[in-house]
Formats: structure tokens, sequence, C-alpha cells
């Protein structure tokens, strides 16, 4: 059963990068059997795909944010990474890591989020 | 990209009764590449349907999934209380892999 925590600052500046890790446990973050997901969530609002990691390092992004973000993995730590730049305060939002069982790229293990707030 | 579109937004129901609701998207989905989640107040989302039918490990059999193509259906047989939460359709065999915008089950 995979676990997954996610953290990181709870307060970023505007036009700062955030940056977020989440650490997988129960599951072996290199062994190729995983999708790892980044998924976001305005408060009172819906779901927004942020993007995934294939562990052979392949990736793909929501073309709404593709200019700003990057996932990757860190697999001697059992990590994986979200970082955005510039964000502004339409980047606040509860911040999901999540897994997939491979080769669907859905969510089928979460974290319990994390609030991420933009302000100066 | 997949725009899914769900129906009703809001709906209102007692406990015992049948729910349906409803995903539309605005191409085909391909294989079927369909999931629905629920999610709580203060709660992550929880897998309830992937592939369109089948259910994910541990969710009760009343709920059920069916569609293929654009339209797709998530129909709870006989709703419980912990049932009343928020549905959410997500299609991930196209990248991005968009979510709906939601439908609020709401006790009436």
């Amino acid at each position: 059963q995979v676990q997954l925590q996610e953290s990181g600052p709870g307060l970023v500046k505007p036009s700062q990068t955030l940056s977020l890790t989440c650490t997988v446990s129960g599951g072996s973050i290199s062994s190729g059997s995983y999708y790892w997901t980044w998924i976001r969530q305005p408060a009172g609002k819906g779901l927004e795909w942020i993007g995934r990691l294939y562990t052979s390092g392949s990736t793909n992004y929501n073309p709404s944010l593709r200019s700003r973000v990057t996932i990757s993995v860190d697999t001697s730590k059992s990590q994986f990474s979200l970082k955005l730049t510039s964000v502004t305060a339409a980047d606040t939002a509860v911040y999901y890591c999540a897994a997939g069982v491979y080769p669907f790229p859905l969510s089928e293990y979460w974290g319990q989020g994390t609030l991420v707030t933009v302000s100066s | 990209e997949i725009v899914l579109t769900q129906s009703p937004g809001t709906l209102s129901l007692s406990p015992g009764e049948r729910a349906t609701l409803s995903c539309r998207a605005s191409q085909s989905v391909s294989s079927s590449y369909l999931a629905w989640y629920q999610q709580k107040p203060g709660q992550a989302p929880r897998l309830l349907i992937y592939g369109a039918s089948s259910r994910a490990t541990g969710i009760p059999d009343r709920f059920s999934g069916s569609g293929s193509g654009t339209d797709f259906t998530l129909t709870i047989s006989r709703l419980e209380p912990e049932d009343f939460a928020v549905y959410y359709c997500q299609q991930y065999g196209s990248s991005p892999y968009t979510f709906g915008q939601g439908t609020k089950l709401e006790t009436k």
C-alpha cells in the first residue's frame, strides 16, 4: 500500500518559486510500477491536474502551467517534487501528490494535501 | 484538451434513494480511460471507479460506473449517509488528464 506525504512551505511570496516534496513509502519510487502526479485545488473549487512523472524520467504537464512547472524525482530519498515558478495569488491552493499503478496514469493513492498560500 | 462537463451541479437526494451522476466529454475518451473520485470536506479525493466501470479496491458494490466514448455515468444504487460528498470524473486517456467540475451530492 503506497503512502504519500507532502511537505514544503505554506506561504510563498508573489513572483517566487513554490517548491513541494512528496515522500513515498510502501512502494518503490524507482521500480517503474507507478506514475507520480501533482494535483491542486483552490479553496471551494475543483481539481486541477498539474502534471505527472514516470520513473523513466518522462513527464507530462498541463499546458496551462507548462512554462512554469517542473516535476522531478529523487530516488535516493524516495521523493518526487514540484516546482512552480513566478507564482501569483491564483496559485494559492491545496496541493496533492498522488500515485497510480503503471500503465494507468490515474490517481489511486493520495497524500493528505498541503495548503500553499501566495501572499506578500 | 478534453473538457469534461458534469451534471447536475448539485443533486439533492435522501438516504436510500438512487443517485445518477453524468460526465460528458468534449471528445471521445480513449479506451474508456475514465475515473470517478469521491471527495469529502477536508479530505483528499478517493478513487471509486476506473476504466469507466471497474470498482477500485474496497469500494462497495452500490457504486457502479458505465459508459463509453463521450458519455459516462456514476450510479449509487442506494445512498448511505456517508455517500453525501462531491464527485469528480477524470479522463486519463489523453494528456492533460482533465477533471470535471464536480457534482455535489447533498442530503435532501
